[in-house]
């Protein structure tokens, strides 16, 4: 099966600073790799996703790239701000299933 | 349009007991998943169903049971709990396989 390992586990950085958590996975049949924030006690949301055809993808403050030789794909988020403290998980999708990192825990620093 | 909903939200369970965690979604999706998170980890996948009819196995299937009532419900069930089974379960549902997965609320679910 899959396998998506995700870096850092933990990462700190000061408001307004960026951010960037990575993931690589290992099969290259992975064609959908989705982002999910996750609050503690709360259930993952989706903040933004890629498909296979695609490089990048930006939406506001956050944007996705995807280098699909190297079977990597990042996460960026511009000026954070204390709101952006969570759990970050990234997936990849590989024939129906998904397989996800083992998270991020981003802490935003006022 | 409740999306998708998991009962029980908390169950406390001894070594060996069965249940069932249901899971139910209103938004007309054909994939529904069924996930475990332990402490500091992601999810990994129990049972998927692509349609309904179908389940197929996932990371970790050992020590469960699914079944695909219907288009709207997929149900988890331990046969006998075991303390590994300690964990948060969670339920999601897909329109297609490159779409927004969305996910219900979890199952705190405590074997002692």
């Amino acid at each position: 099966g899959e396998n998506v390992e995700q870096h850092p586990s933990t990462l700190s950085v000061q408001e307004g600073d960026s951010a960037v958590i990575k993931c690589t996975y290992s099969d290259s049949a992975s064609n959908y790799f989705p982002w999910y924030k996750q609050e503690l006690g709360k259930r993952p949301q989706l903040i933004i996703d890629i498909r296979s055809n695609v490089g990048e993808k930006k939406d506001q403050r956050i944007a996705v790239t995807l280098n699909k030789t190297a079977k990597h794909f990042s996460l960026h988020i511009t000026e954070t701000q204390p709101e952006d403290s969570a759990v970050y998980f990234c997936a990849a999708n590989n024939f129906n299933k998904f397989y996800f990192g083992s998270g991020t825990k981003l802490n935003v620093k006022p | 349009n409740a999306g998708v909903t998991q009962t029980p939200k908390f169950q406390v369970l001894k070594t060996g007991q069965s249940m069932t965690l249901q899971c139910a979604q209103d938004m007309n999706h054909n994939s529904m998943y069924w996930y475990r998170q332990d402490p500091g980890m992601g999810l990994r996948l129990i049972y998927y169903s692509a349609s309904e009819g179908t389940t197929d196995k996932g990371e970790v299937p050992n020590g469960y049971n699914v079944s695909r009532l219907n288009k709207r419900e997929f149900s988890l069930r331990l046969e006998s709990a075991a303390p590994s089974q300690t964990s948060v379960y969670f339920c999601a549902s897909i329109f297609r396989t490159d779409g927004e997965q969305y996910f219900g609320p979890g199952t705190r679910l405590t074997v002692t």
